[in-house]
């Protein structure tokens, strides 16, 4: 069975800074990875997708890599915001033939000004 | 392309009442998921389609509940009867092939 664990759970860090948020998994069998954001009471907005073939992707301020033989990838976040406070989960899903993707428990990010 | 719309936004019911959430994906998604988010257990997927068709039911807590997908733009998600402790936000999400998911923006369940 698929387990994800993000750490740290919580971080709290000034403006400005670059962070980094972890994301392990047991099963190195997954077809892709996905971080997303979620703000209180909101929904789930996706930042980026990382296919199994993919090594990292990009979006602005925001970079995730993958290293699926260890089980791991990161999401690099440059010049933290105050807007960028939110709680980020990653999430993998298995093979093609199960789609289903499996959330770890997040990270609640607090950039303070 | 509006996303994945969900209905209604917030619900309080009373202990007992039948709930019917509802699910409309993103028009050419051909998977489609429910989950349900609490702050103990996190997000926890209760059942998905593919092409309208149940796959994985496992995560569904009890008879209690219950989910359909008539046809590609429409699904409900139904607890009867309810109870306090199905008070949660629930989501819906849908997937096509190899992309990545959408979510709606949740339904908040009460059940007093």
């Amino acid at each position: 069975k698929q387990e994800v664990t993000q750490i740290p759970a919580a971080l709290s860090v000034p403006e400005g800074e670059n962070l980094v948020l972890n994301c392990s998994f047991t099963d190195s069998a997954i077809y892709n990875l996905q971080w997303f954001r979620q703000d209180p009471g909101k929904g789930l907005t996706s930042l980026l997708l990382i296919q199994s073939s993919q090594r990292e992707q990009t979006s602005g301020r925001l970079n995730a890599s993958l290293d699926k033989s260890s089980g791991r990838s990161t999401l690099y976040i440059a010049a933290s915001q105050p807007g960028d406070s939110a709680t980020y989960l990653c999430a993998v899903r298995r093979g093609n033939a199960g789609n289903m993707l499996t959330f770890g428990g997040g990270t609640r990010l607090m950039v303070k000004p | 392309d509006a996303g994945v719309i969900q209905s209604p936004r917030h619900e309080v019911t009373e202990m007992g009442q039948e709930v019917t959430l509802r699910c409309k994906p993103i028009s050419g998604h051909n998977s489609l998921f429910w989950y349900r988010q609490t702050m103990m257990r996190g997000l926890e997927l209760l059942i998905y389609f593919n092409n309208n068709v149940p796959i994985d039911d496992s995560g569904m807590p009890e008879d209690r509940f219950s989910a359909k997908m008539p046809n590609a733009s429409f699904s409900t998600l139904k607890i009867q009867p309810s109870e306090p402790r199905d008070s949660a936000v629930y989501f819906c999400a849908s997937s096509r092939d190899s992309y990545g998911y959408t979510f709606g923006s949740g339904t908040r369940l009460t059940v007093v």
